[in-house]
């Protein structure tokens, strides 16, 4: 069935270092591809999102790279902050529906 | 410009009470989203709606749960006789007609007693 999932539940970095998060995907029929970021008591915040169409797609300090031949999605965060710690989340959009599909997010913590 | 706005915030009820949500979308947004989220999970689609419609529901429990959008007022997301297990945070989303990018509310926290 359709699922979107993510290699790591937590990921420690310390201040300054890039991270990356990475996220599979199992629907090759997706053609929307988007990431949340939710702290704490919050609501998910748009990050970055990217079509099926583009394999890098660059935004502020965040770079999405989607891998369609092995259905690998990641975040990329350069001098990742400390207050770039949440809650990560990949979502995917079939063709089919409207509704995003969530995996289970990574926990970004970042030290000081 | 302000967000997607969710009332309340928090939400107490005792089993077998109703719970009502209500959501407005982000200024220009027709399309509005509800899903669900337990505890260190993902959130979980319910509900689709566009104004006065509902586009795909295939996510909301066929019992107990309903959801509207009227033509004016918020979407409000109508849960009866709760349970326990409907213990949740609770988005709404919204988009704009000619794109893809759902914007998510604060959340309204149900507990229930």
């Amino acid at each position: 069935g359709e699922s979107v999932g993510l290699h790591l539940p937590t990921l420690s970095v310390q201040e300054g270092d890039n991270s990356i998060i990475n996220c599979a995907y199992s629907n090759s029929a997706s053609d929307y591809f988007i990431w949340y970021k939710q702290e704490s008591g919050k609501g998910p915040q748009f990050i970055i999102d990217i079509r099926s169409n583009m394999d890098k797609r660059q935004g502020q300090r965040v770079t999405v790279l989607l891998n369609k031949t092995v259905k690998h999605l990641s975040l990329q965060i350069a001098a990742t902050q400390p207050g770039d710690s949440a809650v990560y989340f990949c979502a995917e959009k079939g063709k089919a529906g409207t509704a995003l599909i969530f995996g289970k997010g990574t926990t970004l913590s970042v030290s000081s | 410009n302000a967000g997607v706005m969710q009332n309340p915030r928090h939400l107490v009820r005792r089993r077998g009470q109703e719970a009502r949500l209500r959501c407005s979308p982000m200024k220009g947004h027709s399309h509005v989203y509800w899903y669900r989220q337990l505890p260190e999970e993902g959130l979980k689609f319910m509900v689709y709606l566009q104004k006065e419609n509902i586009i795909d529901e295939s996510g909301m429990p066929k019992e107990r749960f309903s959801a509207e959008f009227p033509k004016e007022g918020p979407s409000i997301l109508r849960i009866q006789q709760v349970v326990r297990g409907d213990s949740a945070a609770y988005f709404c989303a919204s988009s704009r007609a000619d794109q893809e990018t759902q914007y998510f509310g604060p959340g309204t926290r149900l507990l229930v007693l």
